[in-house]
């Protein structure tokens, strides 16, 4: 059964670079049965998928964020990780990564952004 | 762009049948699959339904999902509704390679 755990700052600064990794356990990040990706969701509100990566490298991302958004994977950790750029208040949520198809999601990571 | 639209809220009594609906803007709905999650207060998503209709281990066989193409839309069936499955329920699905979540449903079992 697959596991996957967020870590990252839980405070970041306006105007910069919000970071956060996601460790996958119980299977391998690199397999073609899977493919991953993030979600936030504002306090208070609903789901936001950020963007999502295949086996293959191939990434795809919400056409809203896209300008500030990198999804990368570091297949010798088993992880993959989110990089959003310039982030204001507006950013400010909790973060889940996820993997599909059979849906296991990570526990979330508060990310505030306030100077 | 695809939009996936849920009623903003359900309520039902203990012991009995909720159905949760998630209809596509666009297009066949039929045509990717429909994932259904659960979100408890204070809690991270879970799934009960993915590929349209199949349940994770140990989600319940009282959550049913299915795909009703004439109305270009997903549901999720919960029967013999417990108290424990009050929480907020999201229904994903795709628009050519994007994810689309719905807005969600706050279910409410009284």
């Amino acid at each position: 059964q697959l596991q996957l755990q967020e870590s990252g700052p839980g405070l970041v600064k306006p105007s910069e670079t919000l970071s956060l990794t996601c460790t996958v356990s119980g299977g391998s990040i690199s397999s073609s049965s899977y493919y991953w990706g993030w979600i936030r969701q504002p306090p208070g509100k609903g789901l936001e998928w950020i963007g999502s990566i295949y086996y293959s490298g191939s990434t795809y991302y919400n056409p809203s964020l896209k300008s500030r958004v990198t999804i990368s994977v570091d297949t010798s950790k088993n992880q993959f990780s989110l990089k959003l750029s310039s982030v204001t208040a507006a950013d400010t949520a909790v973060y889940y990564c996820a993997e599909w198809p059979s849906g296991y999601w990570g526990q979330g990571t508060l990310v505030t952004v306030s100077s | 762009n695809f939009m996936l639209t849920q009623p903003h809220s359900v309520s039902e009594s203990p012991g009995k049948t909720v159905t949760i609906s998630c209809t596509g803007s666009s297009g066949s709905i039929a045509s990717n699959y429909v994932q259904w999650y659960q979100q408890r207060p204070g809690s991270a998503p879970t799934t009960v339904i993915y590929e349209d209709n199949q349940r994770p281990s140990g989600v319940p066989d009282r959550f049913s999902g299915s795909i009703d193409s004439s109305s270009n839309s997903a549901s999720l069936t919960i029967s013999g509704l417990k108290t424990e499955d009050e929480a907020d329920y999201y229904c994903q699905s795709y628009d050519s390679s994007t994810v689309v979540f719905g807005g969600g449903t706050k279910l409410t079992v009284l």
